[in-house]
């Protein structure tokens, strides 16, 4: 089975500006989550999308959004970007049952300049 | 407010040797817990898992330990190869929600010297 997989790998952005990020779950996976990864603050959950529906949202601003469409892939959208957005956005998958595992993907490295 | 605590940021050890790496956690309500290993610019790889109910795990080389009156786990690598040195990640859940939520611990990087 393929992994999961973020595109892009890498992104530069302006303050201001706003972005879209992509996630393809593992084949049959039907649950994703978002996670944030800065030196300071480590990983942090962003959410959890599970058969199309937001199921769980972690601690941060409204800017951060996401969503899921009928295939499982998953998008997150950064609005109004800040030089704190700068991170590495981990995207995971997992089957949706009580006693799986989530399995990462490689990161979307964001850079706000 | 840090739920999930990695106390030691580094850990250095010799190939062969044991590597013991310790979380600690705040939240009773967590049940399920997991460790993750993780290479610079990719993203965190699955090691092991246990759950609330055993109070140990073992794939491999890999070992967890689960002290839930002491809120502790521990994963133990034996023996320890250059191979391992990466960053090490403990995370929680309250899976009773079937929550696709993890809490990080803020990682332990391991060094193993040949």
């Amino acid at each position: 089975k393929a992994g999961v997989t973020q595109t892009p790998r890498y992104l530069i952005k302006t303050r201001g500006q706003q972005v879209t990020l992509s996630c393809s779950p593992i084949s049959g996976h039907r649950s994703v989550s978002w996670y944030q990864q800065t030196p300071g603050q480590g990983l942090q959950f962003l959410f959890e999308y599970f058969s199309e529906t937001q199921r769980n949202k972690g601690n941060f601003p409204g800017r951060f959004s996401g969503r899921q469409f009928s295939n499982s892939r998953s998008e997150m959208n950064v609005s109004t970007l800040e030089l704190g957005d700068s991170a590495l956005y981990l995207c995971a998958s997992r089957s949706g049952s009580s006693t799986d595992t989530q399995y990462f993907g490689p990161g979307t490295r964001l850079t706000v300049l | 407010d840090q739920q999930v605590k990695q106390n030691s940021p580094s850990l250095s050890v010799q190939e062969g040797r044991i590597s013991i790496l310790n979380c600690d956690y705040t939240n009773s309500m967590f049940d399920y817990f997991l460790w993750y290993k993780k290479y610079p610019a990719e993203g965190p790889t699955f090691l092991i898992s246990i759950s609330s109910i055993k109070d140990k795990n073992e794939d491999g080389r890999f070992t967890v330990f689960l002290n839930k009156s002491a809120k502790h786990l521990s994963l133990h690598i034996v023996p320890s190869q250059p191979g391992d040195s990466a960053v090490y990640f403990c995370a929680a859940s309250g899976r009773s929600g079937n929550t696709g939520k993890l809490i990080f611990g803020q990682g332990t990087t391991l060094q193993v010297k040949p």
